[in-house]
């Protein structure tokens, strides 16, 4: 079965640069969830889309942003970084058609600054 | 707000054990609650899910958990341990009724299977 496709899996970048990561959801899910998981860390909800709209909003550094094209799939632009970002990006998808579905979880992106 | 909390930061078994990984939750409504495995430099993987229903769910790779709503717990548990079962675990909530709600994690727990 398809499962939640993100790339690139590894990402290094210096200080200030800009990253993009990518992720494309399940076939049929209309629902995109952003975590970042630092070193050691449980993951922390960045942001969420819904039908392309921004659903809820949680930890995300106004350095980032988001959205969620008319394909589903969704982009986390993230600008100035700082060592601080390090961490595993991960994107999950759900159907929200049904209230009770799990959240399915892609590989993640791992983004090393430097 | 939701909340989860792992009292435990590694539970340690050995291979054939029962085991049982702790999980208490707090939701505003009532709870969707999940239960995940991270194997190292991976994602997360779903192992099971409680809606409704029965409270002891059944999962993935013979794990199953019991919901005990006067508790407020979602205990992982699996009867017989194996040393792959070595992995991080995370318990998540979601409020059942708010469609928007976003999954809440627990800041896991490392299980340590030995041979």
């Amino acid at each position: 079965a398809a499962g939640v496709i993100q790339s690139p899996r590894h990402l290094i970048k210096e200080k200030r640069e800009t990253a993009t990561l990518k992720c494309y959801p399940i076939p049929r899910h209309d629902t995109v969830y952003w975590y970042q998981q630092g070193p050691g860390q449980d993951p922390q909800f960045l942001i969420s889309f819904y039908e392309k709209m921004q659903s809820d909003k949680g930890s995300i550094p106004d350095r980032f942003s988001a959205q969620q094209f008319s394909d589903y799939h969704s982009e986390l632009n993230m600008s100035s970084l700082e060592l601080g970002d390090s961490a595993l990006y991960f994107c999950a998808s759900r159907f929200k058609g049904g209230l009770n579905t799990e959240a399915f979880f892609g590989q993640g992106t791992r983004l090393t600054v430097v | 707000a939701q909340s989860v909390a792992q009292p435990e930061d590694q539970v340690n078994v050995a291979e054939g054990n029962p085991l049982t990984v702790k999980c208490t939750y707090s939701v505003s409504g009532n709870p969707y609650l999940f239960w995940y495995v991270q194997y190292p430099n991976r994602g997360l993987q779903f192992l099971l899910k409680y809606i409704t229903g029965d409270n002891l769910v059944k999962g993935s790779y013979g794990f199953e958990a019991e919901f005990n709503k006067s508790q407020t717990s979602f205990h992982l548990k699996k009867p017989s341990a194996l040393v792959s079962d070595s992995a991080l675990y995370f318990c998540a909530v979601r409020d059942a009724f708010s469609g928007y709600s976003t999954l809440t994690f627990g800041k896991g727990t490392m299980l340590l299977v030995s041979p």
